[in-house]
């Protein structure tokens, strides 16, 4: 089974500044990783994934992420926010193998402010 | 491309009561996935079908939830009777297939209040 852990609840964030949203992950097996936005009232949406090659994955929005085997974590970040990106993130882990299902963390509130 | 589409998008019920949700996911996508968001929490997988057949209902609480997806397209999820614990958004999400690499598309989830 595979878990995740999103270490901060909320984070406000000036406009125009960076921002990272912090993910660790739990897993006996090799794992596939996700981050997804969620709107007030929408469904979620995915930004980026990781399933193999380099750490480096980019998304949509100007986001990007970075997984660390050593450290099984896959933070996201992005140099510059906006108001828009005020949502909430998910970070999702899912098993490589069959049988497997997509565990979500319990989400990072971006609040973006003027 | 069509996203999944979703319906109601809010329903207010009283404890004891019944309620059914319906999915249509995007055209050709054989899996099918139904989440459970309680509000401060992440979605967590109540169902998923392959086609019309069930791959995981691990966490589905049998006793009051049931879900089908006879043809292997439209998708109901149903609760029989309500507990006041089940306000929740529940979200109905596809993909092609069931593995990884193939991420999940969402609706915009139904708004379920329990009174």
């Amino acid at each position: 089974a595979q878990s995740v852990t999103q270490l901060d609840s909320q984070v406000p964030v000036f406009e125009e500044a960076p921002v990272e949203l912090r993910c660790n992950y739990s897993s006996s097996v090799s794992v596939y990783l996700f981050w997804y936005v969620q709107y007030p009232n929408q469904g979620l949406q995915l930004l980026l994934k990781y399933l193999s090659g380099s750490t480096l994955v980019k998304g949509i929005n100007g986001f990007e992420a970075e997984f660390n085997k050593s450290q099984t974590s896959f933070h996201l970040r992005k140099p510059s926010v906006h108001i828009s990106d005020t949502a909430e993130y998910f970070c999702a882990v899912k098993g490589t193998g069959g049988g497997n299902k997509l565990t979500f963390g319990t989400g990072t509130q971006l609040k973006v402010e003027l | 491309e069509a996203g999944v589409a979703q319906s109601p998008r809010y329903k207010i019920i009283e404890k004891r009561q019944s309620v059914a949700f319906w999915c249509n996911p995007i055209s050709g996508h054989a899996t099918l996935y139904w989440y459970q968001q309680i509000l401060g929490q992440g979605p967590k997988l109540l169902i998923q079908f392959q086609n019309n057949g069930v791959v995981d209902d691990s966490q589905l609480p049998k006793d009051r939830f049931s879900a089908e997806r006879l043809k292997g397209v439209d998708s109901t999820l149903k609760i029989q009777p309500a507990k006041l614990e089940d306000s929740a958004v529940y979200l109905c999400a596809s993909s092609p297939g069931p593995t990884g690499v193939q991420p999940q598309h969402f609706g915009d989830g139904t708004r379920l209040s329990i009174l």
